[in-house]
């Protein structure tokens, strides 16, 4: 079955640690995106690649990194300049570069120690 | 700037009752629209979307939404709630650049046995 994947589940994070969110697809579709969910907040966009090697800054990059060095995997980073970093971290991607339709993964949950 | 507004924040009806969610959108051309739904601690699902053409779509799940341009709305409608309904749906627009899906911050769908 084609869809999108992202692990783990759960993910705990001590003061001072980067920590890094797996996300991977197999649905061949150009373009991949990170959002951050909090409580009564909806989802507001991390960063985003179109393709390969190549990504942008979304709303609230400053803390985070990716990476996007295969067509099928775009791993988020964490870095412990994210002062405040609990929350469900979401995954998508769109067929194309317009990124009109875009379908998400199953979700990670960062939690702090 | 394009925004989304939903703006019931929580909705209870009882099951096979009807039911309405609202979105109201601001986005200077013609926007393309969508509606999510997400259960507790999962990812989003696309229900439907509209681009253009007939303003009433269907969806799967038995939902559907009607695009009416001069109320800038975008209702998420369906005859006949059932219990497995209950999740947290959510109303997005795409603000025509890549990356640039707006999200509303959800209604979440109680349903009353």
């Amino acid at each position: 079955d084609g869809g999108i994947t992202q692990s783990p589940k759960y993910l705990f994070r001590k003061e001072g640690q980067n920590v890094t969110l797996s996300c991977e697809q197999n649905l061949n579709h150009d373009a991949m995106y990170w959002y951050r969910q909090d409580p009564g907040q909806g989802l507001r966009l991390i960063y985003y690649s179109q393709i390969v090697n190549d990504f942008q800054k979304g709303d609230i990059a400053e803390g985070y990194s990716v990476s996007r060095e295969k067509k099928e995997s775009f791993p988020l980073t964490v870095t412990s300049a994210q002062k405040n970093p609990t929350a469900f971290y979401l995954c998508a991607s769109s067929i194309n570069d317009r990124g009109e339709t875009q379908y998400f993964g199953p979700g990670t949950r960062l939690l702090v120690l | 700037a394009q925004s989304v507004t939903q703006p019931d924040i929580h909705i209870t009806v009882s099951e096979g009752a009807s039911l309405e969610l609202r979105c109201n959108y601001s986005y200077g051309a013609t926007p393309y629209l969508f509606w999510y739904v997400q259960s507790p601690g999962q990812g989003l699902q696309l229900l439907l979307k509209y681009f253009s053409g007939d303003t009433l779509v269907q969806g799967i799940k038995g939902f559907e939404a009607e695009f009416k341009r001069s109320q800038s709305s975008f209702n998420l409608r369906k005859p006949s709630v059932h219990w497995s309904d209950a999740a947290e749906y959510f109303c997005a627009v795409w603000g025509g650049s890549q990356g640039n899906l707006i999200f509303g911050k959800g209604t979440k769908l109680s349903v009353k046995p």
